[in-house]
């Protein structure tokens, strides 16, 4: 059960666009389409912005996207916008009927 | 409103003991698999436990297994932790999750405010 690797950090100007990547492996991200994405702000309770791959919950702004590639989904934030400075966590089901999570990444917008 | 509240976190010494509990409202409780997922000062999210619906099925990380038991009571709405023999790396945010599916882990559309767990001498 080996982590999925997330960059620790990345950043951008605001209206820029920035992606973040989320790599697993065969019998996680690769071998299903049950990856998701967690907005995180300090002390407050995650927030699903991404699910099943691409799909975004109600209330979630366009401005997020995500996709997958092989072993690799996405997460893409267009215009970006101070409020999306957080912390983004991907996770993906496993073979093992369990779930697995990225070591996060932190968003700075400068 | 779905509201999910955890209780129960504290300070505990190595090889001690506690149980969390997640109080959950304003959905049908018993339809859904319910997750423990925490997060220790400075690292990222890590998935505990799942527990499905009727309670007849169970799932752990291995970093937890044999010490922790997952637990619900559907007529109490409520979400069990059962935490034992704690280690210093235990320490960490307890969060209680909402999965939107009935049996596997899948992800989860609502979340708890957590509730800190301390494993210090």
């Amino acid at each position: 059960q080996s982590a999925l690797t997330q960059p620790a950090s990345v950043s951008g100007s605001p209206g820029q666009s920035i992606t973040i990547s989320c790599t697993g492996i065969s019998s996680d991200v690769g071998g299903y389409n049950y990856v998701s994405w967690y907005q995180h702000h300090p002390g407050k309770a995650p927030k699903l912005v991404i699910y099943e791959v691409s799909n975004r919950p109600s209330g979630v702004s366009y401005r997020f996207s995500g996709s997958k590639s092989g072993n690799t989904a996405s997460l893409t934030i267009s215009g970006l916008q101070a409020e999306d400075e957080a912390d983004y966590h991907c996770s993906s089901h496993t073979s093992s009927n369990t779930l697995v999570f990225g070591g996060g990444t932190k968003v700075t917008v400068l | 409103e779905v509201q999910l509240l955890e209780s129960g976190g504290g300070l505990v010494q190595p090889g001690g003991s506690l149980r969390l509990s997640c109080a959950a409202s304003g959905f049908t409780f018993s339809i859904y698999a319910m997750s423990w997922v925490r997060q220790a000062p400075g690292k990222g999210l890590e998935w505990v436990s799942a527990i499905s619906d009727s309670d007849d099925t169970t799932y752990y990380a291995d970093s937890v297994k044999g010490r922790f038991t997952i637990s619900r009571d559907n007529s109490k709405n409520t979400l069990y932790l059962q935490v034992n023999s704690l280690r210093a790396e235990d320490t960490a945010v307890y969060y209680c999750a909402k999965d939107v599916d009935g049996y596997y882990p899948h992800y989860f559309d609502h979340w708890g405010q957590g509730t800190l767990v301390t494993v210090s001498s």
